[in-house]
């Protein structure tokens, strides 16, 4: 069956970095597109970023342009999401899904992300 | 960006209520619309694809309809386990937006 899990969040300061990584089974990862998306606490669903298959096409929200980077490593069944120049409006739960068409068919449990002083 | 309004932000039924709830969208998105099911502490569940599309193993009470802006997720005869927080989302263009959702509680 479909599983995502993803590790690496955390407490960090404003202006920290953090690495976010999501593995992946139970489908042909290389051929999804796959996304991250995050809920800050009692708030509802942002979109955060999006990649393709082959890493070609990739789109993020606004406001972390600049400052988050999607990666992926198809051999590794894994979806990385490197955070820098963290803010408090950051804090949220992230969560990778798997995005075949736009819309996410299997999300994972999430990763809290909480950035303070 | 598209802004996705969803109406009510809070719905009060019963077991066995007929709900619906109402998402536009600030332009034309034609049939790129999902509708997610979240509970507390859980990842959202996606019920509905391309505005009306049910997903596998999603109960037939669901059901979604409209296109362009206007759309609606329709629970014919409400179940205990659906009370919960309901979300749309639009993917007709970047970046993909959500409805602030609508929380089902209790009467």
């Amino acid at each position: 069956q479909v599983q995502l899990v993803e590790s690496g969040g955390g407490l960090v300061k404003p202006g920290g970095s953090l690495r976010l990584s999501c593995v992946a089974s139970g489908f042909a990862f290389s051929d999804y597109y796959m996304g991250w998306i995050r809920q800050a606490p009692g708030k509802g669903l942002e979109w955060v970023s999006y990649i393709d298959g082959t890493a070609t096409i990739i789109y993020y929200t606004d406001s972390i342009k600049g400052r988050f980077t999607i990666s992926r490593d198809n051999a590794k069944n894994s979806l990385y999401l490197q955070m820098n120049s963290l803010r408090a409006e950051d804090t949220a739960v992230y969560s990778c899904a798997r995005a075949p068409r736009g819309f996410s068919d299997y999300w994972g449990q999430g990763t809290l992300v909480t950035v303070s002083s | 960006d598209i802004q996705m309004t969803q109406s009510p932000s809070t719905l009060s039924a019963s077991v066995r209520d007929r709900v619906t709830i109402t998402c536009r969208a600030s332009q034309s998105i034609s049939r790129w619309l999902a509708w997610y099911q979240q509970k507390p502490g859980k990842a959202p569940n996606l019920l509905i694809s391309d505005a009306s599309r049910l997903e596998s193993g999603v109960p037939s009470r669901f059901s979604g309809s409209g296109s362009g802006t206007e759309f609606t997720l329709t629970i014919s005869s409400l179940q205990p386990d659906d009370f919960a927080t309901y979300y749309c989302q639009q993917y007709n263009s970047y970046p993909y937006t959500f409805g602030q959702g609508t929380k089902l509680e209790f009467k």
